[in-house]
């Protein structure tokens, strides 16, 4: 019954490949997260759906691209792999869009790019 | 832009002492604070938030934060302190109509025996 989860946990992969990471909440959220926490712990927004719409959409590389099927997923998928993307990639949810309601982390997705 | 620091990196604590964590954001209009604790290999937890009304805010595990307007400022503390506490905990600011929280860059608390 875990209310954000994402998958894989971990993900160990080559310079220059593609990869996906998964989300989904089971709380009934309207609004969802990625955010990315670099070596030094700093945790920064990158994207924000509310009921399927892009919100938010920081500085990222367009190499980074969210896809939001239902307001239940979220998932990140990642082309041409950087040895700087490598973190740790958390997906969040909250009830809605200005409301400034909490954040419900998952447990993260730990990305190691050789 | 909104901005946050916690000006503490690690602290260390015997178990059993007080504690108090500091937390000071930038932002010209009344903020929504929250406090997040993180265990090692964890997602970010909500320990409490403060929104309006009364500046003195419980939270879970026994901690409370106070807001003070004129110091900028909503410092966690905890009276006594478990093992179990040891944790990194960061301090984010938002405010009303704006989903994009700004966190701090956290402090990492260790408890010694």
């Amino acid at each position: 019954d875990t209310a954000v989860s994402q998958t894989p946990k971990y993900l160990v992969t080559q310079m220059g490949n593609d990869k996906s990471i998964k989300c989904e909440q089971n709380l009934g959220h309207d609004t969802m997260y990625w955010y990315k926490q670099d070596s030094k712990k700093f945790l920064k927004i990158m994207f924000s759906y509310n009921n399927k719409e892009l919100i938010i959409n920081e500085t990222v590389p367009n190499r980074f691209s969210p896809k939001s099927p239902d307001k239940a997923h979220l998932n990140l998928h990642i082309n041409s792999l950087e040895l700087g993307d490598s973190a740790v990639y958390f997906c969040a949810s909250s009830l809605g869009a200005g409301n400034n309601s909490p954040l419900h982390f998952g447990n993260g997705t730990r990305l190691t790019v050789t | 832009a909104q901005s946050v620091t916690q000006p503490d990196i690690h602290i260390t604590v015997s178990e059993g002492a007080s504690l108090e964590l500091r937390c000071n954001y930038s932002y010209g209009a009344t903020p929504y604070l929250f406090w997040y604790v993180q265990s090692p290999g964890q997602g970010l937890q909500l320990l409490l938030k403060y929104f309006s009304g009364d500046t003195l805010v419980q939270g879970i595990k026994g901690f409370e934060a106070e807001f003070k307007r004129s110091q900028s400022s909503f410092n966690l503390r905890k009276p006594s302190v478990h093992w179990s506490d040891a944790a990194e905990y960061f301090c984010a600011v938002g405010f009303f109509g704006n989903e994009k929280l700004t966190f701090g860059t956290g402090t990492r608390l260790t408890i010694i025996p």
